[in-house]
């Protein structure tokens, strides 16, 4: 069975310049997690979808970043305009709803360089 | 809001030692704690799962313990060999079943 799968393994684009993260979950799971680690610092929670909807997005760092999830599959987050503090390493995870088992599982991670 | 806090944040030790990575946090109303394994440059690979309602969990040299009361747990590294080097990360989660992560501890065995 396929795992947490992202796309792309890496990217580098300049200051004000657009991005898009992709997450392909585990088949059947239906939660869905961002999060980002910024260099020197924990990994941090950016939003949560459970099937197409955003259960909660306290986490996302200003409306630069948008997070889709249609039909409830996978996931993107764009960067619009990206900026130099933006750069990190973005993960994704998914896990069954409770009651279905709740271990999350992580993908490789995007590692994004802004300069 | 949850904190979770790991200590020590770095530890360098001898092949062959035994060895106890611990991990606490603020809201004992958890749902689970996650142990996790990440070598440079990879994702985030899952060690161990513990459900609020267990005390351990054991797979080959890795025992994870929980007490959630006083919001602590340990992982217990047995026989450590130069392969186990990479960082450690502990996450809990809770009613919103959304895992908080500590920064880590990076670990070191050396042959």
């Amino acid at each position: 069975e396929a795992g947490v799968t992202q796309f792309p393994s890496h990217s580098v684009i300049e200051k004000g310049q657009t991005v898009t993260l992709r997450c392909d979950p585990i088949s059947g799971h239906d939660n869905l997690y961002w999060y980002r680690r910024v260099m020197g610092k924990e990994i941090k929670f950016l939003l949560h979808f459970v099937k197409e909807s955003k259960q909660d997005e306290s986490g996302m760092p200003n409306n630069r970043f948008l997070a889709e999830r249609t039909g409830g599959t996978y996931s993107t987050l764009k960067v619009q305009p990206a900026e130099l503090e933006d750069s990190g390493v973005y993960f994704c995870a998914s896990s069954l709803l409770p009651g279905q088992g709740t271990e999350a599982f992580f993908g490789q991670g995007t590692r994004l360089t802004v300069v | 809001k949850q904190e979770v806090t790991q200590i020590p944040a770095a530890l360098s030790v001898p092949e062959g030692e035994n060895l106890v990575l611990n991990c606490s946090f603020t809201d004992s109303a958890i749902y689970n704690l996650q142990w996790f394994r990440q070598d440079p440059g990879k994702g985030l690979t899952s060690l161990l799962l513990i459900q609020s309602s267990q005390r351990e969990q054991t797979s080959g040299r890795l025992n994870a313990s929980l007490d959630k009361s006083s919001g602590r747990s340990t992982l217990y590294i047995a026989a450590s060999q130069p392969g186990d080097s990479a960082t450690y990360l502990c996450a809990v989660a809770g009613g919103s079943y959304i895992p908080t992560f500590g920064r880590g501890t990076s670990l070191i065995v050396h042959p």
